[in-house]
């Protein structure tokens, strides 16, 4: 079945640390989207990916890295500069117009 | 710019009566315009589209909209509310503008009464 997987479901990062989630799909979609998602403010695009090596930053990019080396793939690190970190990550992808289609997320807790 | 309006943070339903959701929106260019739903600690899942085919679109699990261009609104509706529709509901706005982005509405709790 066609879909996206992120991983880990859940994720807990200590202060200072660097963390990566994962985001795979195999929808041979072309965009790839990172949002985040805190109650009460739906969801904010932290990153988005039109095309391979390609990448732009949404509108909460900073304390968050992207990469995009497969089509597949758009792994986000979160790096000790994001000072609140505590949130639902939700993966996405897209092709054309298409409505974009979510992973089941990961939440991520600073302990 | 382009943005849209959840215009009830949460709302309050029986099983069995109707639902409407409203959303509104600010678009420069024709919208395209989703409805999504979430269930607790899950990823969103697409209800239904409008893209300029038909005014009103009718998704899934009895779930409709209407586009009203005159009053910028894509209210959401169902007939006959069920146990199972309890969950967050975003209305969705997509910006073309040679790359697609999407915004999001900051989402309707519904809850369904017994």
């Amino acid at each position: 079945d066609g879909g996206i997987t992120q991983s880990p479901k859940y994720l807990f990062r200590k202060e200072g640390q660097n963390v990566t989630l994962s985001c795979e799909q195999n929808l041979n979609h072309d965009a790839m989207y990172w949002y985040r998602q805190d109650p009460g403010q739906g969801l904010r695009l932290i990153y988005y990916s039109q095309i391979v090596n390609d990448f732009q930053k949404g509108d909460i990019a900073e304390g968050y890295s992207v990469s995009r080396e497969k089509k597949e793939s758009f792994p986000l690190t979160v790096t000790s500069a994001q000072k609140n970190p505590t949130a639902f990550y939700l993966c996405a992808s897209s092709i054309g117009e298409l409505a974009p289609f979510f992973g089941p997320g990961t939440r991520l807790t600073v302990l | 710019a382009q943005s849209v309006t959840q215009l009830d943070s949460h709302v309050s339903v029986s099983e069995g009566t109707p639902v409407l959701l409203r959303c509104n929106y600010s678009s420069s260019y024709s919208p395209s315009l989703f409805w999504y739903v979430q269930h607790p600690n899950k990823g969103l899942q697409l209800l239904l589209k409008y893209t300029s085919a038909a005014t009103l679109v009718k998704g899934i699990n009895g779930f409709e909209a209407e586009f009203k261009k005159s009053e910028t609104s894509f209210h959401l509706t169902k007939p006959s509310a069920h146990m199972s529709d309890a969950a967050e509901y975003f209305c969705v706005v997509s910006v073309t503008s040679g790359t697609y982005k999407y915004i999001f509405g900051t989402g309707t709790r519904l809850k369904v009464l017994a």
